[in-house]
């Protein structure tokens, strides 16, 4: 089965812009949660969708904000970038015979100049 | 609330010599736990977890790790260490039908030849 696989690697946005990361989970997973890694916070969680609804959501502004379509696809958004916002954004899928196993994507690295 | 510790933060180990990575964690029910590893600019490659059961499990590329419920820990080990294996590893909590995971801050192993 292929991976979790995410769009863009790679991202350079200037402050004020807003952004979208997307997502693509193991085919057959329901379930994708977004986690943002900066070397100052480490890894935190930012939310979860399953079927197409918001399960989970960590302590992050409003300004952080995401979907799931119908076919377990999710995108991220962050509006209103600032400089705090560059990290390596992290997506995780789980299901299947392992619904309580999440599996990583290669991560989005945003830099906000 | 959960929590995860890893109390080292970079580790120097020889080739060829055994390696254990430390994690402590707090939760207040029965936790899932899991060993993540990064390599740079990567994602977050799962080698192992830990759900009930036996409290030895054994991973992926050579790792074990033995759950202690007494000491609250999740010690990973490696018996012979390989220069592929520098890295940085994650030690995470989680729990049964809940997508959330709380990380550690991650511990940094660097292989000398």
């Amino acid at each position: 089965k292929a991976g979790v696989t995410q769009t863009p690697r790679y991202l350079i946005k200037t402050r004020g812009q807003q952004v979208t990361l997307s997502c693509s989970p193991i085919s057959g997973h329901r379930s994708v949660s977004w986690y943002q890694q900066t070397p100052g916070q480490g890894l935190q969680f930012l939310f979860e969708y399953f079927s197409e609804t918001q399960r989970n959501k960590g302590n992050f502004p409003g300004r952080f904000s995401g979907r799931q379509f119908s076919n377990s696809r999710s995108e991220m958004n962050v509006s209103t970038l600032e400089l705090g916002d560059s990290a390596l954004y992290l997506c995780a899928s789980s299901g299947g015979q392992t619904t309580d196993t999440q599996y990583f994507g290669p991560g989005t690295r945003l830099t906000v100049l | 609330a959960q929590s995860v510790t890893q109390p080292d933060i970079h580790i120097t180990v020889s080739e060829g010599a055994s390696l254990e990575l430390r994690c402590n964690y707090s939760y207040g029910a029965t936790p899932y736990l899991f060993w993540y590893v990064q390599s740079p600019g990567q994602g977050l490659q799962l080698l192992l977890k830990y759900f009930s059961g036996d409290t030895l499990v054994q991973g992926i590329k050579g790792f074990e790790a033995e759950f202690k419920r007494s000491q609250s820990s999740f010690n990973l080990r490696k018996p012979s260490v390989h220069w592929s294996d520098a890295a940085e590893y994650f030690c995470a909590v989680g729990a049964q039908g809940f997508q959330k995971l709380v990380f550690g801050t991650g511990t940094r192993l660097l292989v000398s030849p």
